[in-house]
């Protein structure tokens, strides 16, 4: 129950392209999303996050997608550069207790020029 | 500069050897983490404190333990008793709200 489930491991995107990834989660109780950037040899860096009373939530060319429902959420990353190549983590926490993030697997992203 | 540092950024120690990794934060957050990362997965929570004085065990904390001093600091020790040390470690710490910022990571060999 504790699990968030990512998909694809990873993913090659042309330049000017669209990148989805995918999150799926089990405990109901999670109502914050975040979504983090790492690239190699550095730590994480929170890129946009959601909580689950919006639907969308868009910040330049990242948006999160949420469907409570299916319990899922999505990164899009419209217009996919270069500069975007990294790996990206979904997470989840619950708003009691300590708030410990349960992160996805993990996505390598590449997108070639 | 507000942030998290980490120090060392890279690590390596022979086996059988206790080694401490430092955490400080300037963010004034009462709330710090620590993670592990190995190739192909996820982060993994090792240990996380709510407050001075007081820290309580993650998902994979057999090996590690912490001290939770001072506001600003969170060091982790590595000790001999985990059995596959080498890995990435990565310090967070939060506001009061939800958000997590990382540190720059210590990579930490043991041979």
């Amino acid at each position: 129950q504790q699990q968030v489930k990512q998909s694809p491991q990873s993913l090659i995107v042309q330049k000017g392209g669209i990148s989805i990834i995918n999150c799926a989660y089990e405990n109901t109780a999670f109502d914050y999303f975040p979504w983090y950037q790492q690239f190699p040899g550095k730590g994480p860096a929170l890129l946009i996050a959601i909580r689950p009373d919006v639907s969308e939530k868009k910040e330049g060319r990242f948006t999160i997608s949420f469907n409570k429902s299916a319990k899922q959420f999505s990164l899009h990353i419209m217009d996919s550069q270069p500069g975007d190549s990294a790996t990206y983590f979904c997470a989840a926490s619950m708003a009691q207790g300590a708030q410990k993030l349960v992160f996805g697997q993990g996505t390598r992203l590449t997108i070639n020029p | 500069d507000g942030g998290i540092t980490q120090s060392p950024k890279y690590l390596f120690r022979k086996e059988g050897q206790n080694v401490t990794l430092s955490c400080e934060q300037n963010l004034n957050h009462d709330a710090m983490y620590w993670y592990r990362q190995d190739p192909g997965q996820g982060l993994r929570l090792i240990y996380y404190s709510q407050i001075v004085n007081d820290f309580q065990k993650g998902d994979i904390a057999e090996g590690y333990s912490v001290s939770r001093e001072k506001k600003e600091s969170f060091p982790l020790t590595v000790t001999s008793a985990q059995k596959n040390p080498t890995a990435f470690y990565l310090c967070a710490s939060r506001d009061r709200i939800y958000e997590q910022y990382f540190g720059p990571g210590t990579r930490l060999t043991v041979t």
